[in-house]
């Protein structure tokens, strides 16, 4: 078990570009989460893939924002034409199909976005 | 529409002594209550988590606190120690849903 994997870390860039993230969850995993966190405040929930389709969006991600997860491994989330406001931590999470249960979740160490 | 609320913002604790953080939510649908523990520069992990079908849950140091009745839990860190020192998080989500959703997090300062 490797854990949840995510890269880069940091992504300093400006205002305007475009940027992807990748997350490498854990292995036997078929759920991926993606959440956002900014300074002082709890992750925020983002989007969610069961294998490889997007089953959630949350009104957070806006039409800027796009997510896949191709062949139900890894996923990349994009943000086009960044803004001052994305300037964040983006975090990735894995857990196992919940079913009438709850699994708990495993987060990555996140990818830092600082905007210029 | 904050759904959970978490609270002190910050605390400060001597070594050997009790951490108690609170939360409270109100979403009655909610029956899974994870707490998260977050080093800076690290993503958050899972320390402990409890169902409403129970009222307190322990491993080792660290226990949750439920009551139902009142839609609060709360985290206790017993003998505190300085590697305690991180920002911990209440979550919650509820079955066949799985998104949680957070509280904005406790600051704790465990001083030597």
């Amino acid at each position: 078990d490797t854990g949840v994997s995510q890269d880069p870390r940091h992504k300093i860039t400006k205002r305007g570009q475009n940027v992807t993230f990748r997350c490498d969850p854990i292995s036997e995993h078929n759920r991926l989460y993606w959440y956002r966190q900014t300074l002082g405040q709890g992750p925020e929930f983002l989007t969610y893939f069961q294998n490889e389709a997007q089953l959630e969006k949350s009104r957070l991600l806006s039409d800027r924002f796009s997510a896949e997860r191709p062949k139900g491994s890894f996923s990349t989330l994009e943000i086009q034409r960044t803004e001052q406001g994305d300037s964040a931590m983006y975090l990735c999470a894995s857990s196992l199909y919940p079913g009438l249960t709850n699994q708990p979740q495993h987060f990555g160490d996140g990818t830092r976005l600082s905007i210029l | 529409q904050q759904q959970v609320k978490q609270s002190p913002q910050s605390l400060i604790v001597q070594k050997g002594g009790i951490s108690i953080i609170n939360c409270a939510y109100e979403n009655t649908a909610f029956d899974y209550f994870p707490w998260y523990q977050q080093f800076p520069g690290k993503g958050p992990a899972l320390l402990i988590a409890i169902r409403p079908d129970v009222s307190e849950k322990k491993e080792g140091r660290f226990t949750i606190s439920f009551n139902k009745s009142a839609k609060q839990f709360s985290l206790h860190i017993m003998d505190s120690q300085p590697g305690d020192s991180a920002t911990y998080f209440c979550a919650a989500t509820y079955s066949g849903y799985s998104t949680l959703t957070f509280g904005k997090g406790t600051m704790l300062l465990v001083s030597p």
